[in-house]
């Protein structure tokens, strides 16, 4: 079975320019969490959705960032507009009920 | 609220010897506690979890852990280490009553050396 999908692994954008990230969990799976992961900070939990719907965004930084999932196999992060502070390694994962967190290989977004 | 504390977050080892890497928890409730482990450009992967059942826990790749909750810690233990080992180990508690969302503690880097 294929694992969590993020896409793209790496951007490289310039200040004020927009951002989406983009991932696809495991099919079936009814929670889906954005992470991001940088030195200063280590992991820290921005969002998550439990069947499409968002239940807790308490962890998004700013008004710049927002996160979506229209459907079941899709999810975005977007930032808008981007700043050099926003750089980091960004995860998506999933889970099935209270079973395993399942991770993604990340998005490495480095702003300019 | 719950959180976890890594001690140490640089850890090396030779190979052969053993890995213990120490993480502690705070908690106001009976929590659930997780180590994961992540190799250089990949996400995070559970190594093992502890979910209130046996306090001695097994995970993959010969790691195991204990619940002591007299000492409120849950540290990473593997008796040989292997150069395949070098990574960074995260230990992550959960809430069972919140949806188990988990806190992840700052993390430990584990270098092996020949």
């Amino acid at each position: 079975d294929a694992g969590v999908i993020q896409s793209p692994r790496h951007e490289v954008t310039e200040m004020g320019q927009e951002v989406t990230l983009r991932c696809k969990p495991i099919s079936g799976h009814d929670y889906l969490f954005w992470y991001r992961q940088t030195m200063m900070r280590g992991l820290e939990l921005l969002i998550y959705f439990n069947n499409n719907v968002p239940i807790d965004d308490s962890g998004m930084p700013e008004d710049r960032f927002s996160a979506k999932m229209p459907n079941a196999s899709f999810s975005t992060l977007k930032i808008q507009p981007s700043e050099p502070r926003d750089s980091a390694v960004y995860f998506c994962a999933s889970r099935l009920d209270v079973g395993e967190l399942f991770f993604g290989e990340g998005s490495r977004l480095t702003v300019l | 609220a719950q959180s976890v504390t890594q001690l140490g977050s640089h850890v090396s080892v030779s190979e052969g010897a053993l890995v213990l890497l120490r993480c502690n928890y705070s908690s106001s409730v009976p929590p659930y506690l997780f180590w994961y482990v992540q190799y250089p450009n990949q996400g995070l992967q559970l190594l093992l979890k502890y979910t209130s059942a046996a306090t001695l826990v097994k995970g993959i790749n010969g790691f195991e852990a204990e619940f002591k909750k007299s000492e409120t810690s849950f540290h990473l233990t593997k008796p040989s280490a292997h150069m395949s080992d070098a990574a960074e180990y995260f230990c992550a508690v959960s809430d069972p009553g919140s949806a188990r969302q988990l806190t992840f503690g700052s993390g430990t880097q584990l270098t092996v050396l020949p």
